[in-house]
């Protein structure tokens, strides 16, 4: 079983419509992320947290916030969608690692369009 | 200014032949990670490999090695030996220490390994 889950893997929802994006993972890490990526943009941070408690704005959070119910979720909400979030998103959880590296590890990532 | 800057929108190298894929990093930090991801045509992120500004050899793994020119500020990754399943999108991507963390990523370079 994958170490990182995201659903759904796919969704279609329409202008103003509120969706949340779900991420699970089994890899006991503390600290979870979630981006998008758009063509040729490589992958921008909208929400981090470190633990359960701590939740961080990134780059571009404007128009989505998030829930960390449990060390292993983490979900993302768009309160009300609209075509320009229209994008691919991942969820990656990392911790410090034996050398402190912190490798960031990722989910599938789900594909919103959002029409 | 560009935290990760990959100049090579797109590669071709022959099946068997070494690549090399270009990554240069912005940082006033002493202390960093530098990372490279591969991400296939079906979406997922993979991690690849490794390297601490602190380290001193430069990081292999398997037909992956990173070539790190600390006072260049570059990070390239050679690929030994091309298999067609090389065939991706590879993202360079930069951890500060002291910046909460935050991961920054290139825009990608996408290879294609040719028979």
């Amino acid at each position: 079983d994958a170490d990182v889950t995201q659903t759904p893997r796919n969704r279609i929802t329409k202008t103003g419509k509120r969706i949340m994006l779900e991420c699970s993972q089994t890899k006991g890490h503390d600290r979870m992320y979630w981006y998008r990526q758009d063509p040729g943009l490589g992958l921008q941070l909208i929400y981090y947290s470190f633990d359960v408690k701590d939740i961080n704005k990134g780059e571009i959070s404007d128009g989505y916030s998030v829930s960390r119910q449990a060390q292993a979720k983490f979900s993302l909400s768009l309160e009300s969608a609209i075509p320009n979030q229209t994008a691919l998103y991942f969820c990656a959880t990392s911790d410090t690692g034996d050398r402190g590296q912190d490798t960031q590890y990722f989910g599938p990532g789900t594909r919103l369009t959002v029409l | 200014a560009q935290k990760i800057t990959q100049t090579q929108p797109g590669m071709f190298v022959q099946e068997k032949e070494a690549v090399t894929l270009d990554c240069t990093y912005d940082t006033s930090d002493q202390s960093y990670g530098l990372f490279w991801y591969k991400q296939p045509s079906s979406g997922e992120m993979i991690f690849l490999i490794y390297q601490g500004s602190y380290d001193e050899q430069n990081a292999t793994e398997g037909r992956y090695s990173l070539n790190f020119q600390k006072a260049r500020k570059s990070a390239n990754l050679v690929i030994s030996a091309s298999q067609l399943g090389d065939s991706a999108m590879y993202f360079c991507a930069m951890r500060e220490e002291y910046n909460f963390n935050k991961f920054y990523f290139g825009s990608g370079t996408k290879l294609n390994v040719k028979p």
